[in-house]
């Protein structure tokens, strides 16, 4: 069974400062799927960004980037320019892409706050 | 409606109550979650509908019955609910087989069992 571990429960950034938070994750499969998303107070949850694990590129959009590592299975998310709008709690997720397996498979999640 | 919708919001229901909870999504998808939120443990996969199948139940108690009538609309029924079943209930949908596989959430609906 695959497993996801975020370490920082809590993190904090100056306001456009740029903050990483760290994902690892555990999986026996050599092709999957690997997300970050966002969860606002608001509470709904945001798709921020995925990525395959054939692409080596890592994937971008906008501020923020993602520093994939197959190997060390290591998934990292960069936000840039941290605005107050950023504050939220980001879960990593995993997804297999085999028929039949369909759940995502997240980590506990880590809050980040942005501090003006 | 856009995205992924679901009623109500909030509920607050007692252990001998029976409620249902409603997710519609209007994204075309054809596979339908429902997931379970508590406080400081990962989201919690309850039930997967894929291709109107159900595919998955996760060893969820009996005291929740999913229904998916139609790839557009999924329900929770709840029934003699314990107070540790408290918690925010996440529907999601994604489209199967087409080489993304990214859910998209629903806003929720807060229960709470008194």
């Amino acid at each position: 069974a695959q497993t996801v571990t975020q370490s920082q429960p809590e993190m904090s950034v100056q306001e456009a400062e740029t903050v990483t938070l760290s994902c690892t994750y555990d999986t026996s499969e050599s092709d999957y799927y690997l997300f970050w998303y966002k969860q606002p107070p608001s509470r709904q949850m945001i798709l921020v960004i995925r990525q395959e694990a054939y692409k080596q590129q890592n994937a971008t959009e906008n501020r923020f980037s993602v520093n994939f590592q197959k190997a060390a299975k290591s998934f990292s998310l960069k936000i840039s320019d941290s605005q107050l709008g950023d504050a939220a709690m980001y879960f990593c997720a995993y997804r297999s892409p085999l028929f039949g397996n369909e759940k995502l498979t997240f980590g506990t999640g880590t809050r980040l706050t942005i501090i003006p | 409606e856009t995205g992924v919708t679901q009623t109500p919001r909030h509920l607050v229901m007692g252990m001998t109550n029976k409620k249902s909870l409603k997710c519609e999504q209007h994204l075309g998808h054809n596979a339908m979650y429902w997931y379970k939120q508590s406080a400081k443990k990962p989201l919690e996969l309850m039930f997967v509908y894929s291709l109107e199948e159900r595919v998955e139940n996760n060893s969820v108690p009996s005291r929740f019955s999913p229904e998916c009538p139609n790839s557009s609309h999924l329900f929770l029924h709840l029934h003699t609910l314990q107070p540790e079943d408290s918690a925010l209930y996440l529907c999601a949908s994604s489209q199967e087989r087409a080489n993304s596989y990214e859910q998209y959430f629903g806003p929720g609906t807060r229960l709470t069992v008194t």
